[in-house]
Order: C-alpha cells, then structure tokens, then sequence
C-alpha cells in the first residue's frame, strides 16, 4: 500500500509570512507528483504536475520543488495572504497507476 | 470552459436509506474519477472510467456502491443502503486521458452525511 504523508497537518500564521509545507512519497517507481489547493466549498485546483526529479515549478507566490531520488517535494508561499487559506494536498503516481493523495496541509492566515 | 458540475452538494439521509450523486465532466474528457474523502484523510479513487469501461474500481465496495457511466458522458454514484462511515464528500473529476501528466479537473463535491 502506497503512503503518501503530508506535514505539517495544519499551519496558522500572519499575513506576509513566508511558509512551506513537505509531501513525502515512496522514492520507487515514481511517475509523478501533483499538487492541489483545496479551498473550502469549493473545487480542489490543480497548481503542478511534476515529473522530473529536481524540478522547480512557480505560480506567482507559490512554487515547488522535486526530488524523487529521496521522494519529497516541498511547496512554498512567499508573503501569505488571507485568500491563501486553503488545504494543500499532494498527490503520488506510480507508474501506470493512479494518484494517492496525502491527507493535506491545512493553511490560516491571519490578516 | 464550463468545468465538472456536480449535484446535489449536500445530502443528509438517515443510515440504510440510499443515495445517488450525478456527474458531469468537462467537454471532451475521456476519462471520470469518482473519489471519496473522508474528514481528515486523503481523497480516495472509488472508481475511474475511460469513456463508458471501467478502468479500477478495486476500491469500491461494491456490495453497496456502484457507479455507471451511460454513453461515456454523465456518471451517477448510488450508496444503497448507506453506512454510518460512508459520510464523506465525493468527488467527481476529469482529465483528457488518463495518465501522470494530464491535470485533472474535479468538481466542487457532493458533501453526504449519514445519520
């Protein structure tokens, strides 16, 4: 059974922090690594699909990086704002398989 | 682009009463998910289907679930009879084809509660 873990399970901090939160994945048979914002009521949105191990993605304020050698990726938020409020969940492909997701990081920021 | 629409968003029945949940994916996907996420887990894949086949459905249980997807467009998921620990939101979500790279597009939940 794949495990796919997230920390921290929930982040509180002020408006203009900077934050960054870990997903860890088996480091076999790795395919690709996604990332979502979940926020409340609404649809989770997809923010990166990463397939290549040292890679680096950025969507404005947020970016991610990759390494599948030792199955972890991290995601960081520069400057926090309140609309970042979300759960963050990552996601492990294997190989011809589908997405395990992690249990999500769950993000306040207090204005 | 009109994204995954799915009704209804909130259900509240009573345990052993049945349910159905409906999905409509984005224009031209091939591929529908239906996951379930319990409070404080993970989205879990019930079922993926590849235009109107089934493609995993190992995690469904099927003495009570089943989901079908007519003419590989619109998907209906029916809980019958309904559990306690079925009370989760289900998500409906689409991509083109499957596979690693395509980003999949899921819809706003269907939020169930079991009483």
């Amino acid at each position: 059974i794949l495990n796919v873990e997230q920390s921290p399970q929930s982040l509180h901090v002020q408006e203009g922090d900077s934050t960054n939160f870990t997903c860890s994945f088996p480091s076999s048979n790795f395919y690709a690594l996604h990332w979502y914002r979940w926020e409340t009521a609404k649809s989770p949105e997809a923010l990166f699909v990463m397939t290549l191990n040292g890679d680096e993605k950025k969507k404005g304020r947020i970016s991610a990086t990759l390494n599948t050698k030792e199955g972890y990726s991290y995601l960081y938020i520069k400057g926090s704002q309140p609309e970042d409020s979300a759960t963050y969940l990552c996601a492990f492909m294997e190989y011809g398989n589908k997405l395990v997701f992690g249990a999500g990081t769950i993000l306040r920021v207090k204005s | 682009e009109a994204g995954v629409a799915q009704s209804p968003r909130y259900k509240i029945i009573e345990k052993r009463q049945s349910v159905a949940f409906w999905c409509n994916p984005i224009s031209g996907h091939a591929t529908l998910y239906w996951y379930q996420q319990i409070l404080g887990q993970g989205p879990k894949l019930l079922i993926q289907f590849q235009n109107n086949g089934v493609v995993d459905d190992s995690q469904l249980p099927k003495d009570r679930f089943s989901a079908e997807r007519l003419k590989g467009v619109d998907s209906t998921l029916k809980i019958q009879p309904a559990k306690l620990e079925d009370s989760a939101v289900y998500l409906c979500a689409s991509s083109l084809v499957a596979g690693a790279v395509n980003t999949i597009y899921f819809g706003e939940g269907s939020w169930l509660t079991v009483v």
